[in-house]
C-alpha cells in the first residue's frame, strides 16, 4: 500500500540556518503530495502541496518539490525563523483507499534565537 | 470561520468506560475522517465517511464505532476504553472527490486512559 518516510527528528536549529527535512513515498500511480504542519496545542494545517511531477510548492518561505523519479518531495527553508519551530507532516493522497491520506511519522523543529 | 471543531478538548477515562469524542464542520464537506496521533507514527485513518449514512473502517478501527446522520457532524464512540487507546484524536473533513484538495482539521482530543 501508499506509505510516506520521513527524516527522524528532533531537527534543533539557530535562527537564520537553512532547512531541509526529507520525504520519500511509495505510491502506485500519481499521488498528490502534502506538508503539513502542527504548531504547539494545535491541529495540523496545510503548508503547501504539489498534484504532479515537477511542480513546486511553496508557502512562507517553504517550498517542496515533487520529483517522481526519486519519489521525494522534501521540504526546504532558507533562513528559519523561532517561530517555525513545529512538527511537519509528509503527507500523501493517492489514487486507492479512497483517497485517504498517508502521513509520515512527523518530524518535530525548534529552531534556537 | 469556525472549520472543524472538536470536543471535548482534554478527557481522562478510566478503563471500560465508555465516551463519544464530537467533531462538527460548517463548510458542507461530505467527506469526514477520524485519525490517531501517536508518537513516532504519525496520524493513523480510525474511520472515514463519505457522506451522510456511509461509513467505514480504516487502518485501525478496532475499538471504535462511529456514525454520520448529518453531513455536518460526524462523532466517534469508544466503546471500552483501553490504555492503548491513549491518544490524540484529530478530527478532519474535505471535499471527496479530487485528489488534491487539502484535509482540514480539528484541533484535536488529548485522551488518557488510565
Amino acid at each position: 500500500g501508499d506509505s510516506v518516510t520521513q527524516m527522524e527528528g528532533p531537527v534543533t536549529l539557530s535562527e537564520e540556518a537553512c532547512l531541509t527535512i526529507n520525504c520519500t513515498y511509495t505510491a502506485t500511480g500519481y499521488p498528490s503530495l502534502f506538508w503539513y504542519v502542527q504548531y504547539p496545542g494545535e491541529g495540523l494545517q496545510l503548508l503547501l502541496k504539489a498534484t504532479k511531477a515537477d511542480d513546486k510548492g511553496s508557502n512562507k518561505g517553504f517550498e517542496a518539490t515533487y520529483r517522481k523519479e526519486t519519489t521525494s518531495f522534501h521540504l526546504e527553508k532558507g533562513s528559519v525563523q523561532v517561530s517555525d519551530s513545529a512538527v511537519y507532516f509528509c503527507a500523501l493522497r493517492g489514487l486507492y483507499n479512497n483517497n485517504d491520506m498517508r502521513f509520515g511519522a512527523g518530524t518535530r523543529l525548534t529552531v534556537k534565537p | 470561520n469556525a472549520g472543524v471543531t472538536q470536543t471535548p478538548k482534554f478527557q481522562v477515562l478510566k478503563t471500560g468506560q465508555s465516551m463519544t469524542l464530537q467533531c462538527a464542520q460548517d463548510m458542507n464537506h461530505e467527506y469526514m475522517s477520524w485519525y490517531r496521533q501517536d508518537p513516532g507514527m504519525g496520524l493513523r485513518l480510525i474511520h472515514y465517511s463519505v457522506g451522510a449514512g456511509i461509513t467505514d473502517q480504516g487502518e485501525v478501527p478496532n475499538g471504535y464505532n462511529v456514525s454520520r446522520s448529518t453531513t455536518e457532524d460526524f462523532p466517534l464512540r469508544l466503546l471500552s476504553a483501553a490504555p492503548s487507546q491513549t491518544s490524540v484524536y484529530f478530527c478532519a473533513s474535505r471535499r471527496p472527490q479530487a485528489m488534491n484538495t487539502e484535509a482540514f482539521f480539528g484541533q484535536g482530543t488529548r485522551l488518557t486512559v488510565v
